[in-house]
């Protein structure tokens, strides 16, 4: 079983781009998160999707876009890529909202 | 390498000892916490849960305490092991509440001496 796979594993980008990181689950979960490690921060949620066709905002969801693709897919997009969003960010999926989450081994982001 | 555990609090602690990681959350209407563990370079995995109408909870080599009436948590890792070396984050999650999910603590480093 893949469980949460996320693409890419590492990035560069320049101080403007765009770009989309991709996540799929393939567990039939309910709900996905999209959350940003940073050192000190511990794990904050950017967005989540509690069921497929919805969205909503976490903690720190400025800078961000996302998409529930359907019910295995939820993508985040940084439109206009700023060095504070560099991070390590983490795609999870749990079969419902309040159960354990189920992580992807992360994407490392550098902005520049 | 991985920054994830810089300006953590760290416990180390010999091969074969148990472990005792703590975590205070924050708001007492949290009903339901997880532990989670992170080994350098991969996401967190899922160690154990325990739900707030309980005060412990035993997995395999692991055990959780849940202390509601001071908001405090606690992770025990029996006979530790050099794998059991990461940092481990304690969630809590609120029913109902508007973040939509877990709220992380900002972990413990563990380390392990051979």
């Amino acid at each position: 079983n893949a469980g949460v796979t996320q693409t890419p594993k590492f990035q560069v980008l320049k101080t403007g781009q765009s770009m989309t990181l991709q996540c799929a689950q393939d567990m039939n979960h309910n709900s996905m998160y999209w959350y940003r490690q940073d050192p000190g921060m511990g794990l904050r949620l950017i967005y989540y999707s509690a069921s497929e066709g919805t969205t909503d905002k976490g903690e720190v969801p400025n800078g961000y876009n996302v998409s529930r693709l359907n019910k295995r897919e939820f993508s985040l997009r940084l439109e206009s890529a700023a060095p504070s969003q560099t991070s390590v960010y983490f795609c999870a999926s749990s079969p419902e909202m309040n159960t354990e989450a189920f992580f992807g081994q992360g994407t490392r982001l550098t902005v520049v | 390498g991985e920054s994830v555990g810089l300006h953590l609090p760290t416990l180390s602690v010999q091969e074969g000892d148990n472990s005792i990681i703590n975590c205070a959350y924050s708001n007492s209407a949290s009903d339901y916490f997880i532990w989670y563990k992170q080994e350098s370079g991969k996401g967190p995995q899922f160690i154990i849960d325990i739900r707030s109408n309980m005060d412990k909870r035993q997995g395999q080599r692991v055990t959780v305490l849940l202390n509601k009436t001071v908001k405090h948590l606690s992770l025990q890792i029996a006979a530790t092991q050099p794998g059991d070396s990461a940092v481990y984050f304690c969630a809590e999650n609120m029913k109902g509440g508007s973040q939509g999910n877990l709220i992380f603590g900002k972990g413990t480093k563990l380390s392990v001496k051979p």
